[in-house]
């Protein structure tokens, strides 16, 4: 069964660190998802592409995150400088278009200290 | 504005029924999904419904009635793996994407 592939699953760094997020979504996915889930909460949106194009970034925080695509498959999710408030579960989703069914990675665990 | 409801914890006992309720508010709607989420997984997908009534998938149903803004996952025959968060999420529409608004989850603790 085609999965959403993501890494690394844990990461550990101290705050004003650069970190990054890969995300791999099932084979001809046309939209992408990263959300971001603090425990004991649901996930919150951060960014949808479809195909290489951003849908949606307005919860994104533009000063220190980014999001790219760049061929419409594969996604790396960036935070730079990391902040103590970022610790949280990287989740990234893919469907086969906008009004399908989201699929979810296993998730990148970040811890920034 | 935007808010799903959910109970934040239920428990049960293994071969019992249990309900899980979810009331939301959105600007718009385009359909009402419902994850299992064990600790530290990633949510997977249980159901989705679009328009009012139920679905039936195995041993679990979801219900939703779209003028009462409201949804039910239904649990039967429980078993211990059954332990797990489950979250309510609805497809606003209104927006630009369409990424989905989640409730905060519901921890469904299943004994023996």
């Amino acid at each position: 069964e085609a999965e959403v592939a993501q890494s690394p699953r844990y990461k550990i760094t101290e705050k004003s660190q650069a970190v990054a997020f890969w995300c791999d979504p099932i084979s001809g996915h046309a939209t992408l998802y990263w959300y971001r889930q603090i425990l004991g909460q649901g996930p919150e949106l951060l960014v949808q592409f479809q195909d290489e194009s951003v849908v949606d970034d307005s919860q994104l925080p533009k000063d220190r995150f980014s999001a790219e695509r760049l061929k419409g498959v594969d996604s790396t999710l960036k935070i730079q400088p990391a902040e103590l408030g970022d610790s949280a579960m990287y989740l990234c989703a893919s469907s086969l278009d906008r009004k399908e069914t989201q699929y979810f990675g296993p998730g990148t665990r970040l811890l920034v200290l | 504005g935007q808010n799903i409801d959910q109970p934040t914890e239920m428990t049960a006992t293994e071969g019992a029924i249990v309900q899980i309720n979810c009331t939301y508010q959105t600007s718009g709607f385009n359909g009402l999904f419902w994850y299992q989420q064990h600790a530290g997984e990633a949510p997977t997908f249980l159901s989705y419904n679009v328009l009012d009534g139920l679905e039936e998938k195995g041993r679990f149903s979801s219900f939703l009635s779209r003028s009462k803004g409201y949804s039910y996952l239904l649990l039967k025959e429980l078993q211990m793996k059954d332990s797990a968060s489950y979250l309510c999420a609805v497809r606003d529409g209104a927006q630009a994407g369409t990424a989905l608004i989640f409730g905060k989850g519901t921890t469904l603790s299943v004994s023996s």
